[in-house]
């Protein structure tokens, strides 16, 4: 069984301040996207990682991929309360036709 | 543009009915998939259709049917309900394999009594 698992589950902070949210596993994937999921909404994608070590800048958001494309991390500088939301990460196997989703991180941005 | 919509949007069943949930994408996307999101558990993916003409079970498939009536459309059919089945399902489609971009629809909120 492919696990991907996200860190924290959840996260309430202040406005101004940054955080990190992690997602590990230990299968090898060939890509790795982010998707932001607002109440009531359906999950939007917010990047697609593929090269191991890569890192993507999206204004306040920066995604990287580990080195062996096991693990990613998204790092939120300067809160706003419009991060507010479910953030996603979902890894590709190549081995078959399959996505893996993590179980989310609920982020709360507190003005 | 619409993107993917579904419908219902809200939905209460006793145990034993049956429903369809209807899905359509108007952004000729080749491939299309029905996920259930559930608390602390993610995204599951229930069936897929990678194409016209196709489908395939994925990770969660029992108690579900679906159709892939042409290319903009995909239902999923309950056929017998079950508190089980109470969670929040997602539409959603590719271009092209599942690993590219996915685009969800709205979804449908699910509650078997």
């Amino acid at each position: 069984t492919q696990l991907l698992e996200q860190s924290p589950q959840f996260l309430s902070i202040q406005e101004g301040e940054n955080l990190t949210v992690y997602c590990n596993s230990s299968s090898v994937f060939s890509s790795l996207q982010w998707y932001r999921q607002e109440p009531g909404e359906g999950p939007v994608l917010l990047v697609t990682v593929v090269t191991g070590g890569e890192v993507k800048k999206l204004k306040r958001l920066t995604f990287q991929f580990g080195d062996a494309r096991k693990d990613s991390s998204l790092h939120i500088t300067a809160a706003q309360p419009g991060d507010t939301g479910l953030y996603l990460c979902a890894g590709a196997l190549d081995s078959n036709y399959q996505l893996i989703w993590g179980a989310g991180t609920k982020l709360i941005i507190k003005p | 543009n619409a993107g993917v919509t579904q419908t219902p949007k809200f939905q209460v069943l006793k145990t034993g009915q049956s429903m369809t949930l209807q899905c359509a994408q108007d952004m000729n996307h080749n491939s299309m998939y029905w996920y259930r999101q559930d608390p602390g558990m993610g995204l599951r993916l229930i069936y897929y259709s990678a194409s016209e003409g196709t489908t395939d079970k994925g990770e969660v498939p029992n108690g579900y049917n679906v159709s892939r009536l042409n290319k903009r459309e995909f239902s999923l059919r309950l056929e017998s309900a079950a508190p089980s089945q109470t969670s929040v399902y997602f539409c959603a489609s590719t271009l092209g394999q599942i690993q590219e971009t996915q685009y969800f629809g709205p979804g449908t909120r699910l509650l078997v009594l």
